[in-house]
């Protein structure tokens, strides 16, 4: 069964803090993207990867960072933690262009940080 | 540039009903249309998709949903509800070139009542 695993499902941090956010995909994707979702807002793009130690900013990259070391790990990170970046963060993936790309994101089950 | 409008954020049926929930886009390119569904403390999980051929699309759980291209629309039906279907669903576009960006509408809880 493919799988995109995000590594905290619950984290509670402090104002200031450095946080990371870990994903990981078995499907051997290409493109990594991670969206924050909140209420009445839908899905925004943070970042996105379409390979390794490559990124782009997505339409909210203010406050945060991405690293890509390889293929199948994404990592998002949060230098000083502020109460406005508590939220639902979604890790997902897709294929590139080619025989199997559909347009179809492969979401994680969601990371959610609260930030004290 | 590319959008969505989902319209009614949230949406009560009775069990048995029919479920209609409304997707409008915007695209400059030809579009792949998605709807995708999350419950309660979960990821994303693909419903159904549109890229080329037949404009009527059927998806898990009884769902289906329709390409209108003359009405920029590609509305999410099932025709009874289930307690089941209790969830919130986002309707999403992209198209074949570039980097993919995969643009969300803002989402629509759907309530089924017994």
């Amino acid at each position: 069964d493919v799988k995109v695993t995000q590594s905290s499902r619950y984290l509670v941090k402090r104002t200031g803090e450095k946080v990371f956010l870990e994903c990981v995909q078995d499907m051997d994707h290409e493109n990594m993207f991670w969206y924050r979702q909140d209420p009445g807002l839908g899905l925004r793009l943070i970042y996105f990867s379409y390979d390794v130690k490559m990124k782009e900013k997505g339409d909210i990259p203010e406050g945060y960072s991405v690293s890509r070391e390889k293929k199948e790990r994404f990592s998002l990170i949060l230098e000083s933690a502020s109460t406005n970046q508590t939220s639902m963060y979604l890790c997902a993936s897709s294929p590139s262009q080619g025989a199997r790309y559909t347009g179809e994101l492969f979401f994680g089950e969601g990371s959610r940080l609260t930030v004290l | 540039a590319q959008s969505v409008t989902q319209l009614g954020s949230h949406v009560s049926v009775s069990e048995g009903a029919l479920v209609l929930l409304r997707c409008n886009y915007s695209s400059s390119v030809p579009p792949y249309l998605f709807w995708y569904v999350q419950y309660p403390n979960q990821g994303l999980q693909l419903l159904l998709k549109y890229t080329t051929g037949a404009t009527l699309v059927k998806g898990i759980n009884g769902f289906e949903a329709e390409f209108k291209k003359s009405e920029t629309s590609f509305h999410l039906t099932k025709p009874s509800a289930h307690m089941s279907d209790a969830a919130e669903y986002f309707c999403a576009v992209t198209h074949s070139g570039g980097y993919q960006k995969v643009t969300f509408g803002i989402g629509t809880k759907l309530q089924v009542i017994p």
